[in-house]
């Protein structure tokens, strides 16, 4: 089945801009959405498609992919962005994965 | 506005069933899928499975397959999951979302607010 690889933590100076990477077989052939979750919330989505943000997501956050490895973006990093972050992606044999997850800290 | 409203958590024995439901507003609920994600205590997510209230389909994670079944009630709008043969290692918040895709991607959007689910005895 497929894994999406995550780093387990990354950390970012307030107003600096901070990457999460997402390795995975099936980006290759799909691009992966992102989700962003704070403690005993739902997650939230962020970022699908090519480089798509859904209504009422700041431009800070961003996306690209290059290969096998997808990236989300954050642009000018504030308080409000520490959360979890997680990438999804199918593949051609309709698997459904989750990235292993990244928590994001604002210093 | 679009939303997807989850029953309330559940509190089971092990060996037993739980089934949740999750209802949808703003939109036509035939028209999208439903997909069920859980996510254990400090742990990620992980996904359960699909339904399409349009004809019934559903594609379940293999790890689920037998133990898992998703219905849909289109007369409410309503999207259940039974989950059967409960453990302790089942005990998670159960989440519910809306299945959006076209030919290059899949995304889910909104989620349900999450069910609590535990096993103990």
């Amino acid at each position: 089945s497929s894994e999406l690889t995550q780093d387990p933590a990354v950390s970012v100076a307030l107003g600096q801009t901070v990457r999460i990477t997402c390795q995975g077989d099936s980006l290759r052939s799909y691009y992966a959405s992102w989700y962003q979750q704070k403690p005993g919330q739902a997650p939230v989505l962020v970022i699908y498609g090519k480089d798509n943000r859904p209504s009422g997501i700041p431009d800070r956050f961003s996306a690209s992919t290059s290969g096998n490895t997808a990236s989300l973006t954050i642009t000018g990093a504030q308080a409000a962005d520490e959360a979890d972050y997680y990438c999804y992606s199918r593949d051609s044999s309709d698997n459904h994965v989750f990235g292993t997850g990244t928590k994001v800290t604002v210093l | 506005q679009v939303q997807l409203v989850q029953s309330g958590a559940e509190v089971k024995k092990p060996g037993a069933s739980v089934k949740v439901s999750c209802q949808a507003s703003g939109y036509t609920f035939s028209s999208y899928g439903i997909n069920w994600v859980r996510q254990a205590p400090g742990q990620g997510l992980e996904w359960v499975g699909w339904i399409s209230p349009y004809n019934g389909n559903t594609n379940y994670a293999q790890k689920f397959q037998g133990r898992v079944t998703l219905t849909t009630d289109t007369s409410t709008s309503t999207s259940y999951m039974e989950l059967r043969s409960l453990t302790s290692d089942d005990t998670a918040v159960y989440f519910c979302a809306r299945d959006l895709m076209n030919a290059m991607a899949s995304w889910f959007d909104p989620w349900g607010q999450g069910t609590l689910v535990t096993v103990s005895s």
